[in-house]
């Protein structure tokens, strides 16, 4: 089955304690992309990556990093969670030559940090 | 600078139609996108417009006026399971897409 998993799908965590969020595909998309949504905000771009190796800061990439070494997986990482950093975060992935108006949204990571 | 509007709230009976407005200033503009969310769910895709006019999916329609920079989803004949939130999202010519924070349509029967 053709699917964006993220892991973990909850999490909760103290201040400064680094943490992963692991994003893969299966279906050989070149785009990828992380998203974290809060209400009244909408989605709002963190990071983005065009292929391996090539990632691009969105419109919200302060206090996030993430990686790109390999085609299917693109976890974000946060060195140093704090509060402002509660939020539902979305991976999504999509073929380049298509463009990225049509994205495949993984289920979500809900993100607490006290 | 960019920015994107469309209205919060929209509430309409079973059968009815809706026209979810999005206005829209974006650099680089390339094409606007539509994507429905669920409750607690994923974002889905559900229409794209690059060229003017509009695009039948369905029940649901999305149009497009570059020179007004606005766009509009049309749901039509509603359904109960259509009570969800829809995001416009221009897409910009540097591979980025912006999401509007959404309308929440609610469908009662």
């Amino acid at each position: 089955e053709a699917q964006v998993t993220q892991n973990p799908r909850y999490l909760i965590t103290v201040t400064g304690k680094k943490l992963t969020v692991t994003c893969s595909q299966n279906m050989n998309h070149e785009y990828m992309s992380w998203y974290r949504q809060d209400p009244g905000l909408g989605l709002r771009q963190i990071y983005y990556s065009m292929n391996v190796e090539v990632t691009d800061k969105g419109d919200v990439p302060e206090g996030y990093k993430v990686s790109r070494k390999e085609k299917r997986n693109f976890p974000l990482i946060l060195e140093s969670p704090s509060p402002n950093q509660t939020s539902l975060y979305f991976c999504a992935s999509t073929f380049l030559a298509g463009g990225p108006h049509e994205q495949y949204f993984g289920p979500g990571t809900r993100l607490t940090v006290t | 600078g960019q920015s994107l509007e469309q209205p919060s709230e929209v509430t309409a009976v079973e059968g009815a139609i809706v026209q979810i407005n999005c206005t829209y200033q974006t650099s680089g503009f390339y094409g606007l996108s539509w994507y429905q969310q669920h409750d607690g769910g994923a974002p889905t895709f559900l229409s794209y417009n690059a060229l003017d006019g509009l695009e039948e999916t369905g029940r649901f329609s999305s149009f497009l006026s570059r020179s007004d920079s606005y766009g509009y989803l049309l749901l039509q004949e509603l359904q109960m399971k259509d009570s969800a939130s829809y995001f416009c999202a221009p897409r910009s010519n540097d591979y980025k897409l912006s999401f509007g924070a959404g309308t929440t349509v609610t469908v009662r029967a």
